[in-house]
Parts: structure tokens; sequence; C-alpha cells
């Protein structure tokens, strides 16, 4: 089945715990990317990236990174989390940049 | 200016009533637009693409309008399951610009 595929679905930290969200897709997508959701902003761009070792920022890219060793995985990495990193985040792959995208089922984390 | 606006909504509808949702863009080298479904808490799922020629899915019409730079869905004998947030995509070279999303709730 095709799909993309998030870890955790569920977490709560503390701040300034390094933690890792973990995206897989099994499509063979170049196109990889990160949201996060908050209510009454929709969805906004953290990174991209179009193919493997090649990322760049998105609109709010601040207190994240991403890397891109393999085709398949798009880890997103919080050094050092804050209170206002709070959200919901979805990943999302695309055979192609002009899209469709498909998303994986969203991880929420909470930062106290 | 946003870059991707649509009526915040809510809609309200009963059962069996056609609804209408518009969504401008500013960029006018857009190149692809589509219409996703997101459910309370759930990830956006794609709804359908959006075709200059305008295409059709069933109850879901999608149409663009270049000139005037928006792109609409049209639904048909709502349904209570069509209850949802209809958020356009559009894109234009490597930046996928989501709109804020139209609330849709559908009553018996």
């Amino acid at each position: 089945e095709a799909q993309v595929t998030q870890n955790p679905r569920y977490l709560i930290t503390v701040t300034g715990k390094k933690l890792t969200v973990t995206c897989s897709q099994n499509m063979n997508h170049e196109y990889m990317s990160w949201y996060r959701q908050d209510p009454g902003l929709g969805l906004r761009q953290i990174y991209y990236s179009m193919n493997v070792e090649v990322t760049d920022k998105g609109d709010v890219p601040e207190g994240y990174k991403v890397s891109r060793k393999e085709k398949r995985n798009f880890p997103l990495i919080l050094e050092s989390p804050s209170p206002n990193q709070t959200s919901l985040y979805f990943c999302a792959s695309s055979s192609y940049v002009r899209g469709p995208f498909y998303f994986g089922e969203g991880s929420w984390l909470t930062v106290v | 200016r946003k870059e991707v606006e649509q009526d915040p909504g809510p809609f309200n509808v009963p059962e069996g009533a056609t609804v209408a949702f518009n969504c401008t863009y500013s960029n006018s080298a857009s190149q692809s637009f589509f219409w996703y479904r997101q459910d309370c808490r759930k990830e956006p799922k794609l709804l359908m693409s959006v075709y200059s020629s305008g295409n059709e899915d069933g109850r879901f019409t999608a149409q663009l309008n270049r000139a005037s730079q928006y792109i609409s869905l049209l639904i048909r004998d709502s349904k209570l399951s069509d209850s949802a947030t209809y958020l356009c995509v559009v894109i234009d070279n490597n930046d996928m610009r989501f709109g804020a999303g139209t609330r849709l709730t559908v009553k018996p």
C-alpha cells in the first residue's frame, strides 16, 4: 500500500530536549516536505527536499533542521524545542514538484 | 495580500444542497492546482486536481480561471459525509501554497 508514515504520532516533551520526527514514504517520490498546522494559520511549509541531499527552507524554518540521506526518509529535527513549536506536523511527498502531494497522518507535538 | 485566499466559512447547508467554494491566488505564473479535503485532526487528502478545461468527478466539479486567478469547487447533492474543511492548493515552481480552508457542515 502506498503511504507516507510519520512517527511518533503523539508526543509531549519538555523545552530543550532534542527530538526527531521521522517521515518515510514507499512511493519512490523525489519531493518531500514538512508542514505545521496551527489554528487560524493553516498549513505552513517548514522545509522541503527536491531529492537526496537537496533540501531548502520553506516559510517557517526557524528552530528546525532536516536531512535527506535516503530517498524514502525525510526526518524533521527539533534541536531545542520550545513551546511555540507545539503544533500538528505533516510530512508530504510527491513524485513531481507540481504535485499532487500525499500526506502522512500527522504528528501532534506538545512542548511544555 | 495573502498568496492564496479562501472564504473561511463556515458554510452550513442542508443535505442535498449545492455549495460552491472559491479560492483566489496572487501568482499568475502558478502551474498546478488542487482541492484537498481535511477532516478534523486528520491529514489533508487529495480530492481532485484542477485542470484548465474544468473537470468533474461524480458530484464534484472543479474549475480554473487563469485570467481572474481563481479556482472553484462545486459540490452537488451534498451528503452528511461531505462535512469537512476544503483546502485549495496552488503550486508555483517549488512552492506549494495552501489556502486557510473553508469549513463545510452538511446538516440533515
